[in-house]
């Protein structure tokens, strides 16, 4: 257990729909990761959050978005959905940060959505 | 942006041979390599990490090397078994900075009994 949690675990819908998933970071993190994977696919970055900021983006398409809670939590909106876009959603988090010491560059990933779109 | 090749994307191998996976990077700026393991279905786990400051490192089976020069580093795993079969990627980031990992393509490793 790497202690990220991601819901829901597995989705389906239809082209056109909007979902949004779920990610609780690590106790203590403040960097959360959001990485697409597809079928046969590599881990594509998306986009990071750090401690409620925005702090680095990817090849996320417009229809997608993200956001950073106080509590740190994140969440990654789909609207718009099409069939490419069913692929394995990972959230990943880490201590991240400025701050020498302070993080080890590990990330630890949570089991993922899989979000399939008909 | 920082552009992580891996090869191969798929080794077969006998239980017992030895097995590389070789990444290259573009950024000389990163400073952390990891490789993480996926097997089917599952999540991605780190196996194994090397920084910028060290050539070499070992964790019983399995090894990283670190050129900087060439900007290239490549995983060993030595005596293979079949529990080694997975997905496995490499990545690069700036560790210290909190760093996004971008991730090479990913090598399918199956080993043969």
């Amino acid at each position: 257990d790497s202690g990220v949690t991601q819901t829901p675990k597995h989705l389906i819908t239809a082209t056109g729909q909007r979902v949004t998933l779920r990610c609780s970071p690590r106790s203590g993190d403040l960097s959360v990761y959001w990485y697409q994977q597809s079928l046969d696919q590599g881990l594509q970055f998306l986009i990071q959050y750090y401690n409620g900021e925005e702090r680095a983006k990817g090849n996320i398409l417009e229809r997608f978005s993200a956001q950073q809670f106080p509590d740190l939590h994140s969440e990654l909106n789909l609207s718009s959905l099409e069939l490419g876009d069913s692929a394995l959603y990972f959230c990943a988090s880490s201590v991240g940060g400025m701050v020498q010491g302070a993080s080890t560059g590990e990330l630890f990933f949570g089991e993922g959505s899989r979000l399939t779109v008909l | 942006g920082e552009n992580v090749e891996q090869h191969p994307s798929t080794l077969s191998v006998q239980e017992g041979d030895s097995a590389v996976i070789k990444c290259t990077y573009s950024d000389s700026a990163s400073n952390y390599f990891p490789w993480y393991k996926q097997e089917l279905g599952k999540r991605p786990q780190l196996i194994i990490d090397i920084r910028s400051n060290v050539g070499e490192k070992k964790d019983q089976r399995i090894a990283v090397t670190l050129n900087k020069t060439a900007k290239h580093f490549s995983l060993h795993i030595t005596e293979t078994q079949p529990e080694d079969s997975a997905v496995y990627f490499c990545a690069a980031s700036l560790y210290n900075q909190g760093g996004k990992l971008i991730f090479g393509q990913g090598t399918e490793l199956s080993v043969k009994p």
